[in-house]
Formats: C-alpha cells, structure tokens, sequence
C-alpha cells in the first residue's frame, strides 16, 4: 500500500526559529514535492524534487529550503520562521513522468508564533 | 495559461440527495484533470482523473466526472450522498505548458457539508 509519512502532525515555534519538516515515502517514487495549503487559497507548490539531491522551485519558494539526500526522503527547511509561514504543509510524492498520480501524506499544521 | 475555478467554496446536501460540485478549467492544451479529496485532518486522495480517454470518469466511492470540452467544466457528482462524503473537494489541472515539468494546479477548494 502507498504511504507518504510525515514527522509532526502539529508543530509550534517561534519567530526566528530554523524549522525542519522531514517527510518519507516507501513506495521509491522518483519526485516528491511539498505544498502549503491554506483556507481559500488551495494547494500551492513550495518545491518538488525530481531525484536525489536535485530540487525545483515552485510557485511560493520563498523563505524556504528543501533537501533530498536519500530518495525516499524530502526535507523542507524553514530557515528563518515567520508568522506568515504559519500553515498547513503537504507533501506528495509520485514515480517519475508527467502523468503518474500523486500521493499525499497527512500534512503538518505548523503554528508560528 | 493553466488554471481551474471551482465555482462554489461551500456545498450543503442532504443525506441520499445527488451531489454537484462544479469545476471549470482554463487549458491551452488537452486537459489532464483530477479530482482530489480531503477529509478532515487526513491527506489528500486521488477520486477519479480524466486523461483524454472518456469523457465520463468514474472514481472511487460513488464519485464521477464529466469532462466537457465546449463548456470547459469537469463537474464532479455522485447520485446519492453519504454522510462519511463530507470534506473538501479539490479540482486540479496539470500543467502542460513549456516548462512547467507537468506540476499540478489545484482549485481553491469546495467544503462538502452532508446533513441528515
């Protein structure tokens, strides 16, 4: 069965704070990627990885980092936390091509205070 | 450019009526299109997607999609609601354009309320 894990289900910080969002698949998907939804607005694409230590920007890449050191890890990385940052982040992965369906893990509410 | 509008934020429906949320994508290209569903605190799954096959999509739980070239919509339906159907519907549109790498545009999302 498919399955995208992610480390915290909610998460509180501070302003200023480096903050770490890790997020596994077991299913050696080839791209991952990381969106933050919020009311209204829907899913927005953060950054999306297409292989081990490659990333691509999204629309909305700013203020954020991402690491791929192994495949079926994807780190997002806030460097410097702020309270506009406060939302809820996904990630998905999916196999490599254009047409392969994307699958979602619980998402991560992050409160930054 | 790509873009899909998902035509109503809310939706409320009784237990056992017909379900309609209603999408209209904008495409330059032949649409892939997608209908995601999120139910509270859970992530997002993939109901049905419409790949240039038939136009009428069936996905799981009931759920199916119409897609119509000359109206521009993919509206999602199902005969008869059940109350485990309320979340919130996403409609999607993969982007197709030069260098787009074929991410996926998401709606803005409709909350499916079901009442008894």
């Amino acid at each position: 069965d498919v399955k995208v894990t992610q480390s915290s289900r909610y998460l509180v910080k501070r302003t200023g704070e480096k903050v770490f969002l890790e997020c596994v698949q077991d299913m050696d998907h080839e791209n991952m990627f990381w969106y933050r939804q919020d009311p209204g607005l829907g899913l927005r694409l953060i950054y999306f990885s297409y292989d081990v230590k490659m990333k691509e920007k999204g629309d909305i890449p700013e203020g954020y980092s991402v690491s791929r050191e192994k495949k079926e890890r994807f780190s997002l990385i806030l460097e410097s936390a702020s309270t506009n940052q406060t939302s809820m982040y996904l990630c998905a992965s999916s196999l490599a091509g254009v047409g392969e369906t994307q699958y979602f893990g619980p998402g991560t509410r992050l409160l930054v205070l | 450019a790509q873009s899909v509008t998902q035509l109503d934020s809310h939706v409320s429906v009784s237990e056992g009526t017909p379900v309609l949320l209603r999408c209209n994508y904008s495409s330059s290209y032949s649409p892939s299109l997608f209908w995601y569903v999120q139910h509270p605190n859970k992530g997002l799954q993939l109901l049905l997607k419409y790949t240039s096959a038939a136009t009428l999509v069936k996905g799981i739980n009931g759920f199916e999609a119409e897609f119509k070239k000359s109206e521009t919509s993919f509206h999602l339906t199902k005969p008869s609601a059940h109350m485990s159907d309320a979340a919130e519907y996403f409609c999607v549109v993969r982007d197709h354009s030069w260098g787009s790498q074929g991410n996926l545009i998401f709606g803005k999302g409709t909350k499916l309320s079901v009442k008894p």
